[in-house]
């Protein structure tokens, strides 16, 4: 069974660091893409970008290009979320998905991750 | 860049109600369309994908239509389960969401 299981909810001040986790089981890591998606607090899906943990190609949303970085551990089956300088507006529940091999249609999705950047 | 514009923004229909969702691409992405379900504090789920084709083990009163610019997402009869946001999403030029529809009961 594919399961993608994150790691736990953060509470952090603006300026700090973070890294989240979303770790990949019963498939082979390296064969598929993962990718992130925000949801702000009542608001939409945005797509942040997606890493092929096979090769570490990395792709980013210009709207996100820059903001974060997306990195995998292929030796752990782990895909990661980071940022080096938190902002209130990072806010939001992130999640990490996995599409078929076409890179794009989303079909196993991990439960979320909440952060919240407050001073 | 594809700009995505779905409505309408939330509607309100009975049980039994036909729904309709449109979602409109701001240039041709051919059937690279795919349509999500998302329950409130939960994960998106996958419901139709490549525009018309429906996932495995979702209900046939769902169904997905268009290509080039202009898509169709209709629930036949709505039943109290399908209360959730539908979001579309294209594939044609990296990824992008529409806005989202939040589907009520009347």
């Amino acid at each position: 069974e594919v399961q993608l299981v994150q790691s736990g909810a953060e509470v952090k001040k603006p300026g700090e660091s973070l890294k989240i986790s979303c770790k990949g089981s019963g498939y082979s890591f390296t064969s598929y893409w993962i990718g992130w998606v925000r949801q702000m607090p009542g608001k939409g899906l945005e797509w942040m970008g997606i890493i092929y943990p096979g090769d570490s190609d990395t792709r980013y949303s210009p709207s996100f290009q820059g903001q974060v970085t997306i990195s995998a551990d292929k030796s752990i089956s782990t895909a990661y979320l980071q940022w080096s300088s938190l902002k209130a507006s990072d806010t939001a529940m992130y999640y990490c998905a996995r599409p078929r091999r076409d890179g794009y249609t989303y079909d196993y999705w991990g439960q979320g991750t909440l952060v919240t950047v407050s001073s | 860049d594809i700009q995505m514009t779905q409505s309408p923004s939330s509607l309100s229909a009975s049980v039994g109600d036909r729904v309709t969702i449109t979602c409109q691409a701001s240039q041709d992405i051919s059937n690279y369309l795919n349509w999500y379900q998302q329950k409130p504090g939960k994960a998106p789920k996958l419901l139709i994908y490549d525009a018309s084709n429906l996932e495995t083990g979702v209900p046939s009163r769902f169904s997905g239509s268009g290509s080039g610019t202009d898509f169709t997402f209709t629930i036949s009869s709505l039943q109290p389960e399908d209360i959730a946001t539908y979001y579309c999403q294209q594939y044609d030029n990296l990824l992008l969401f529409g806005g989202g529809t939040k589907v009520e009961i009347k």
